[in-house]
């Protein structure tokens, strides 16, 4: 149990487009949502924490109208890359923790992002 | 000075030897860690998760949690070089399902056959 997918694994786009990364809890509901970023040979950055049905919470830095977040569902959050540019080239990382008093986060697989 | 520090390595270690990983934290307030371990552009996987201070054994792997010490440990037996990865230690506050993780940087670890 508690896996999590997301879709596209990888993606190459042109610079001044929009790419949307979907991320799911397959088996579970997932009350909340977190998207990291994470560079090679480094550790994950924390980007947003997306609670379903409210707005998602930025960390510092983050662009809020550059990297818009959407969590419509218990299973489903999405991360979309607005304008994008090749420094927002990156390993995107999607976690879900199930609903109720668990702290775990279950990452699903990335998604690279090539911006050209 | 970082909340969590995690030496980046690599640790190499001949196939069947233990691996020793730990990390160490500054704030007390922490009470639930978890050890994830990443294969190169995959996703973190989540390997051990244990409460405030003591040992948890799964199979091959053994978490420690030392609150006294501000130090947590993993300890990979039999190592294989499918243990080949990079491992992640992480830890909690409050057991919220929304609260976030601070992460360590991560220890690379390769297994030689």
């Amino acid at each position: 149990g508690a896996v999590v997918s997301q879709h596209p694994s990888w993606v190459i786009c042109k610079s001044g487009t929009s790419v949307k990364i979907e991320c799911r809890s397959l088996d579970f509901q997932a009350t909340t949502m977190f998207w990291y970023r994470q560079f090679p040979k480094q550790s994950l950055m924390l980007m947003a924490t997306s609670n379903e049905g409210s707005k998602a919470t930025y960390e510092q830095g983050v662009e809020k109208d550059k990297f818009l977040i959407n969590h419509a569902s218990l299973t489903l959050s999405t991360l979309t890359v607005t304008s994008a540019h090749p420094e927002d080239s990156s390993f995107y990382i999607c976690s879900a923790t199930r609903t109720g008093t668990y702290n775990e986060q279950f990452f699903g697989p990335g998604t690279r992002l090539t911006v050209l | 000075q970082k909340e969590v520090e995690q030496d980046p390595g690599p640790l190499s270690v001949p196939e069947g030897a233990i691996v020793s990983l730990n990390c160490t934290y500054s704030n007390s307030a922490f009470q639930y860690f978890m050890w994830y371990r990443q294969y190169s552009r995959k996703g973190p996987e989540l390997l051990m998760y244990t409460y405030s201070s003591g040992n948890k054994e799964d199979g091959r792997f053994t978490a420690q949690v030392d609150k006294s010490s501000k130090y947590i440990s993993l300890f990979i037996r039999d190592s294989q070089p499918s243990d080949s990865a990079t491992y992640l230690c992480a830890m909690s506050r409050i057991k919220a399902a929304g609260n976030k993780l601070t992460f360590g940087g991560g220890t690379r670890v390769l297994v030689k056959p």
